[in-house]
C-alpha cells in the first residue's frame, strides 16, 4: 500500500528566510504528487503537482518541489518566506492507473517568526 | 463560481444520534470522497464513490455511511456506531483517474463536536 512520511511535525522559521519541507512516499511505479496548505478551521488548497515530466514543478504563492525518484521524495522549497505563509501542509500521493486512493501524510505545521 | 460546498460548518450532536453531513459540488466530477482530520493524524479516508449509486469504503468506514444518488451530492452520515465522531469532516471531488491528470478539490470543512 502507499504511504507517505513527512518526517517534521512542525517548523519554525523566520520571515524572508529559505524554507524546505520534506515528504517521501512509498509507492511502486510513478505516482502523482501534490502539495495542499490549510490555514486553520478551513479546507485544503492545492499549491502544486506533479504528474510527469520536468521534475522541477512551479506552484502557487511562490513555492516549488522537486520529484526525486531515486530519493522517493517531493520535497516542498520557497526561497523566502511571509508571515501568511503560516499554515499546515500536507503532501499527498495518488496512486493513478484507475486508483482512487488519495493519501495524505500527517502533515507539518510551518510557523514564522516576524 | 464552481466548487465544492460543505454544510454546516459547525455541527453538534449528542451521544446516541445519528446526524449527516452535505456535501456538493457543482464542478461535474465522478469521484467524490470524505476525509476525517484529528490533530496530528493527516486526513483519513471514510469513503469515495467513483459514480453515482457506487461507492466504497477507505480506511475508517466503520461508524459511517454514505449515498451517492446524484452526481453532486455526497452526503456522509455518522451514525451512532461512531464511538468517537468529534473531529473534522472534509469532502472533496475529482475528476475521474481514466481522464488523465487529476487533483482533489476540497470543502471548508464541517466541524462534528459531540456533546
Amino acid at each position: 500500500a502507499q504511504s507517505v512520511t513527512q518526517p517534521d511535525i512542525h517548523i519554525t522559521v523566520s520571515e524572508g528566510a529559505s524554507l524546505e519541507l520534506r515528504c517521501n512516499y512509498s509507492y511502486g511505479a510513478t505516482p502523482y504528487l501534490f502539495w495542499y496548505v490549510q490555514s486553520p478551521g478551513q479546507g485544503l488548497q492545492l499549491l502544486l503537482k506533479y504528474f510527469s515530466g520536468d521534475t522541477l514543478v512551479q506552484g502557487i504563492k511562490g513555492f516549488e518541489a522537486e520529484f526525486k525518484r531515486s530519493q522517493s521524495s517531493f520535497n516542498l522549497r520557497k526561497p523566502s518566506v511571509h508571515w501568511s505563509d503560516a499554515a499546515e501542509y500536507f503532501c499527498a500521493v495518488y496512486s493513478g492507473a484507475g486508483s482512487y486512493q488519495l493519501t495524505f501524510g500527517k502533515g507539518t505545521k510551518l510557523s514564522v517568526i516576524p | 463560481d464552481g466548487g465544492i460546498t460543505q454544510s454546516p460548518k459547525y455541527l453538534f450532536r449528542k451521544e446516541g444520534q445519528n446526524v449527516t453531513l452535505s456535501c456538493e459540488q457543482n464542478l461535474n466530477h465522478d469521484a467524490m470522497y470524505w476525509y476525517r482530520q484529528d490533530p496530528g493524524q493527516g486526513l483519513r479516508l471514510i469513503y469515495y464513490s467513483q459514480i453515482v449509486n457506487d461507492f466504497q469504503k477507505g480506511d475508517i468506514a466503520e461508524g459511517y455511511s454514505v449515498s451517492r444518488e446524484k452526481k453532486e451530492s455526497f452526503p456522509l452520515t455518522v451514525t451512532s456506531a461512531q464511538k468517537n465522531p468529534t473531529a473534522f469532516y472534509l469532502c472533496a471531488s475529482s475528476k475521474s483517474p481514466g481522464e488523465g491528470n487529476t487533483e482533489a478539490f476540497f470543502g471548508q470543512g464541517t466541524r462534528l463536536t459531540v456533546v
